[in-house]
């Protein structure tokens, strides 16, 4: 069975860092791109960024980028990423997927990232 | 960057109802577009990829369609559990992309 657990949220203020982790299972971790969602409270769903099966590949949205990095350790099937200059507007709930091919296809259940003083 | 937009923002209908949700492309995708479903407090979950392909163990009352810039997800006979907010996502180029979503409530 395909599981996905992210781990690592909670509260931190403005200007902080945070590491999270998605530990993954059931399937060939390293033949899969994974991505990270975020999800503000009561919004919609924002793709945060992207790696390649291999690690080599690694993409980033706008409003990230600078200050977040993906990556992944496929010798312990575990993703990451590293959030500093955290802002009040990363507040969100934070979902791994995995990426097979031009889809999403299963998602962990999410950490929540509360960024405030 | 590519812009979803997707239509309308909720969408009041009963069970037993046809459903037939929008979204539109800033420019064109070719058929590079995802739908997803997500209930409260849960992740989302795919159901269309590739613009009209179900994802495995999706009922076939779902369906999705479009091209280019315009794509429909429809849900033929909507059931209680169908009740939910839908995203689309692009995934032909980086970033990827959501639409805002068109939330499913009951009538």
């Amino acid at each position: 069975e395909v599981q996905l657990l992210e781990s690592g949220g909670g509260l931190v203020q403005p200007g902080g860092s945070l590491r999270l982790s998605c530990a993954a299972s059931g399937f060939t971790f390293s033949t899969y791109d994974i991505s990270w969602v975020r999800q503000a409270p009561g919004k919609g769903l924002e793709w945060v960024s992207a790696i390649s099966g291999s690690g080599a590949d690694t993409h980033y949205a706008d409003s990230v980028k600078g200050r977040f990095t993906i990556s992944r350790d496929n010798s312990k099937n575990t993703l990451y990423l590293q959030m500093n200059s955290l802002r009040a507007q990363d507040t969100a709930v934070y979902y791994c997927a995995r990426e097979p091919s031009r889809r999403a296809d299963y998602w962990g259940q999410g950490t929540l990232v509360t960024v405030s003083s | 960057e590519i812009v979803l937009t997707q239509s309308p923002a909720t969408l009041s209908l009963s069970p037993g109802e046809r459903a037939t949700l929008s979204c539109w492309a800033s420019q064109s995708i070719s058929s590079y577009l995802a739908w997803y479903q997500q209930k409260p407090g849960q992740a989302p979950r795919l159901l269309i990829y590739d613009a009209f392909i179900r994802a495995t163990g999706i009922p076939a009352r779902f369906s999705g369609s479009g091209s280019g810039t315009d794509f429909t997800l429809t849900i033929s006979s909507l059931e209680p559990e169908d009740f939910a907010v839908y995203y689309c996502q692009q995934r032909i180029s980086w970033p990827l992309t959501f639409g805002g979503g068109t939330k499913v409530e009951i009538k």
